[in-house]
């Protein structure tokens, strides 16, 4: 158990709805990041947050969007879905983020099936 | 165009023997290596890095290995078990250390 826990585990819905994915970092990280797995691509960074601030952007699609509370949990709001955006998305987090020796731990993940 | 390569998408190795999984990467500027071990249903599991000051890191049955000018880096498991038997994942640090570039994985099999 990584500490970093992710709600829901699945969730299915479908094209043009949107989503709201959670989750909550390992106690003490102020870094939290999204990534999406999907079958073809591999996992592929989305966004970073650290302390409540977006800090790095990744292949990140302007449909989706995140957030970091000032509990440090994050969201991950996906919007006017696609099949395509069928994938699983994890969430991990760090203790700082931004110097590369800062080891990222994973949460379980949420499956979002798209129909 | 992919910065981290893993080219074998499967490995198949008996219980007891060396596994050997390899990584690629393209940018010379990548100072920080991990490998991540996932399971089915599970996120990935931080195994073992490496800072590009070194050229070996080890860690119980886990070495990993770098190798800067060929832009390579690999991890042994040794003596390998059937519980390794996962996905690995190589990953590199982006220069600003804010991502994972992660390869596509290698499927470790090991047989009893």
């Amino acid at each position: 158990d990584s500490g970093v826990t992710q709600t829901p585990k699945h969730l299915i819905t479908a094209t043009g709805q949107r989503v709201t994915l959670r989750c909550s970092p390992r106690s003490g990280d102020l870094s939290v990041y999204w990534y999406q797995q999907s079958l073809d691509q591999g996992l592929q960074f989305l966004i970073q947050y650290y302390n409540g601030e977006e800090r790095a952007k990744g292949n990140i699609l302007e449909r989706f969007s995140a957030q970091q509370f000032p509990d440090l949990h994050s969201e991950l709001n996906l919007s006017s879905l696609e099949l395509g955006d069928s994938a699983l998305y994890f969430c991990a987090s760090s203790v700082l983020g931004g110097t590369s020796t800062d080891t990222q731990y994973f949460g379980p993940g949420t499956r979002l099936t798209v129909l | 165009d992919q910065q981290v390569k893993q080219n074998s998408p499967s490995l198949s190795v008996q219980e007891g023997r060396i596994s050997i999984l390899n990584c690629d990467y393209t940018n010379s500027m990548f100072d920080y290596f991990l490998w991540y071990k996932k399971y089915p249903a599970e996120g990935p599991t931080f195994l073992i890095s490496i800072s590009s000051i070194k050229d070996k890191n080890e860690d119980g049955r886990f070495t990993v290995f770098l190798n800067k000018s060929a832009k390579h880096l690999s991890l042994h498991i040794v003596p390998s078990q059937p519980g390794d038997s996962a996905v690995y994942f190589c990953a590199a640090v982006n220069q600003a250390g804010t991502a994972l570039i992660f390869g596509k994985g290698t499927t470790l099999s090991v047989s009893s």
